[in-house]
């Protein structure tokens, strides 16, 4: 199964951009590239996904690498909201109308007021 | 309100002692899936389930039974606990596998410990 890398941690500063990477060199062609992130004592919460081109939601914007084997989630400007574990997953495909999330150990960003 | 519903939120038991956890979701979604979070691994899928009737085994399926009679619920079934079940779970819905129907909705997790 295809898996990702992320760092343990990062800072920011409260109102700057943030960017968060991650690394997925056994990505699959048929592979979307979800980033979910968990708040304290709350279950995990969908931030935005991609396949091969870039994507912006209103939470985030979605950076893809051309080979696909990197990606990096990019908050235009941090809150003290945003302090959560942020995950990098790979959505494969294992049989007809199946699916599996894979995730990685996730990023730690906090936010420095 | 759309949403992913558990019960119970937190549950101490005793080894052995059979106990379900319940998952029910209003959003008419096909998928649904139980995962597991315990510190240094992450997130890890148990169980998951395509539709009703139809379930398969995600990563981590030992210990732990699934059913899906109906749509909106996917109780989590531990047949004889063990300590190292202690962990906090989640389950999670998603309309289907394709583009923006492929957001999973989390609910708000289970601590459980299992003495």
């Amino acid at each position: 199964d295809a898996k990702t890398t992320q760092p343990n941690s990062m800072e920011s500063n409260e109102e700057e951009p943030v960017h968060l990477p991650c690394n997925h060199s056994t990505i699959s062609g048929t592979d979307y590239i979800h980033w979910y992130r968990q708040l304290p004592s709350q279950g995990p919460e969908y931030v935005i996904h991609g396949l091969t081109s870039n994507v912006n939601n209103r939470m985030a914007s979605l950076a893809i690498a051309e080979d696909r084997k990197s990606s990096t989630l990019i908050l235009h400007r941090a809150t003290l909201r945003d302090a959560a574990v942020y995950y990098c997953i790979l959505r494969g495909a294992r049989g007809a109308g199946s699916y599996q999330l894979t995730f990685g150990k996730g990023t730690k960003l906090s936010v420095i007021p | 309100e759309a949403q992913v519903t558990q019960n119970p939120r937190y549950l101490i038991t005793v080894t052995g002692k059979k106990l379900t956890v319940t998952c029910s979701q209003n959003m008419n979604h096909e998928y649904m899936s139980w995962y597991r979070q315990d510190p240094g691994l992450g997130l890890r899928q148990i169980y998951y389930s395509m539709n009703v009737e139809v379930t398969d085994k995600g990563d981590v399926p030992e210990g732990y039974k699934v059913s899906r009679k109906e749509k909106r619920n996917f109780p989590l079934i531990l047949e004889s606990p063990s300590p190292n079940q202690t962990s906090l779970y989640f389950c999670a819905s998603s309309f289907g596998t394709s583009g923006r129907a492929n957001e999973q909705f989390f609910g708000p997790g289970t601590r459980l410990t299992v003495l």
